[in-house]
């Protein structure tokens, strides 16, 4: 069965330091979103990516997130200078054509010391 | 209000006992609706997709939609300990030519042995 792939599954870093959370959405999917969960507490959505430009963001997703689908399989979210609020949960979704089922890739977890 | 009101629970039930989830919501124009269920610290599963009002059934999961009373449930029954997670409905509509998907809360759920 398709499914997102995301990669890495957890990142350590440092606090300012820029990081990339690359995810694989399912192939022939056109909609593309990224999420956040910080433990123990809900989904939060945070971008929705359509026709190569951002469809949506929410406030979370200020000027130090960009998202980015390089070559047209991957879908990258880079956090420029981390914070350690940014410590949590990222998750890839996508959603294919004439649906509205959103699949989930198993999420990266990010450790920001 | 809320476009999509989830109750968090926790919600425990002993093994066997049938389980009623339950969500409701604003927006007319969803036209989607999913069930996630997630463990920690993964990622949400889609456990099921129905795109009209009616009942769908898959084992021991039914999903219910009532778009009059704009209302959504999930039925498990004979419940597992296994079933023991977070539950998460969702909805999506067509917003200027991509999917948005709306999240509750999520509700815990907990199932006794």
């Amino acid at each position: 069965e398709p499914e997102v792939t995301q990669t890495p599954s957890h990142q350590v870093t440092q606090m300012g330091q820029e990081v990339i959370l690359r995810c694989v959405p399912i192939s022939n999917h056109l909609y593309f979103y990224w999420y956040r969960q910080i433990l123990g507490q809900k989904v939060e959505f945070l971008v929705s990516f359509y026709n190569n430009e951002i469809s949506e963001k929410s406030e979370i997703f200020d000027d130090q997130f960009s998202v980015e689908r390089p070559d047209g399989s991957n879908f990258t979210l880079k956090i420029r200078s981390t914070k350690l609020e940014d410590s949590a949960m990222y998750f890839c979704a996508s959603i294919g054509e004439n649906t509205g089922e959103l699949f989930f890739g198993e999420g990266s977890r990010l450790t920001v010391l | 209000q809320k476009e999509v009101e989830q109750d968090p629970g926790p919600l425990s039930v002993p093994e066997g006992a049938i389980v009623s989830l339950n969500c409701t919501y604003s927006n007319s124009a969803f036209q989607y609706f999913m069930w996630y269920r997630q463990y920690s610290r993964k990622g949400p599963e889609l456990l099921m997709y129905t795109y009209s009002s009616g009942n769908k059934e898959d084992g021991r999961f039914t999903a219910q939609v009532d778009k009059s009373s704009k209302y959504i449930s999930l039925f498990i029954r004979d419940s597992q300990p296994s079933d023991s997670a977070t539950y998460l409905c969702a909805m999506s509509a067509n917003s200027g030519g991509y999917q948005k998907v709306t999240f509750g809360t999520g509700t815990k759920l907990q199932v006794i042995p």
